[in-house]
């Protein structure tokens, strides 16, 4: 148990449509992380946010877009879903954005667009 | 953009030590060596971490050699719960001044009695 939460566990959507999930970090932590990851693949980054900034991002459109609040918690949101967005959705939460921290991840979201 | 190179599996019998190899030849000095366990899908788990020198903690050992351009996970008595994808990645700078774990493709650890 980390004490990173995100919602919903599963969704269903169609193409086209928008999504947002969401992520609670563990207690105090100040940095969110989002991460996708595909069919028997390895999660592949997609932005970071530390103290409500963006201060990094993967190689994904910008149609992925992220906020993260004052509480720390965050969310991602997918526009104009397509099929390859299928996959589970991870977030990790760590104490300040150094590089010795570890990252906690939650159980992730499992995304189907169809 | 993986930095890290793994068996894509193992077998090891239950009590055994076990043994996880990287390679990472392009890690950066100031780059990390993470180790995360995923299983059935779920989150990852986070296992260990170091940069120049060996790690322990209550779940494993983390030898990095000395040119750090390689690594071994030792889980020192593997149980059947031990079971797992386990991922070794480069923690890696970004230009915004964050950072990123780069995950690769992970070594399936099979434990069998």
């Amino acid at each position: 148990e980390t004490g990173v939460t995100q919602s919903p566990t599963h969704l269903i959507k169609t193409r086209g449509q928008q999504v947002t999930l969401r992520c609670s970090s563990q207690s105090g932590h100040n940095t969110v992380s989002w991460y996708q990851q595909a069919l028997g693949q390895g999660p592949q980054f997609i932005f970071q946010y530390y103290r409500e900034e963006e201060n990094g991002r993967g190689n994904f459109p910008p149609r992925f877009s992220g906020l993260q609040f004052p509480n720390y918690s965050s969310e991602l949101n997918v526009n104009a879903l397509e099929l390859d967005d299928s996959a589970l959705y991870l977030c990790a939460s760590s104490l300040g954005g150094g590089m010795n921290t570890e990252a906690f991840f939650g159980q992730g979201t499992r995304l189907t667009v169809v | 953009d993986a930095k890290t190179t793994q068996p894509p599996s193992m077998d090891c019998a239950e009590g055994r030590a076990a043994n996880l190899p990287c390679n990472h030849s392009t890690i950066s000095g100031n780059e990390y060596v993470y180790w995360y366990r995923q299983i059935h899908s779920q989150g990852p788990q986070y296992i260990i971490h170091g940069l120049k020198n060996n790690e322990t903690n209550e779940m494993a050992s983390l030898i990095i050699t000395e040119d750090r351009k390689s690594s071994t996970l030792i889980l020192p008595h593997a149980t059947l719960r031990d079971t797992a994808v386990y991922y070794c990645i480069v923690r890696v700078i970004l230009t915004g001044g964050g950072n990123k774990l780069t995950f690769g493709t992970g070594t399936q650890l099979k434990v069998e009695l």
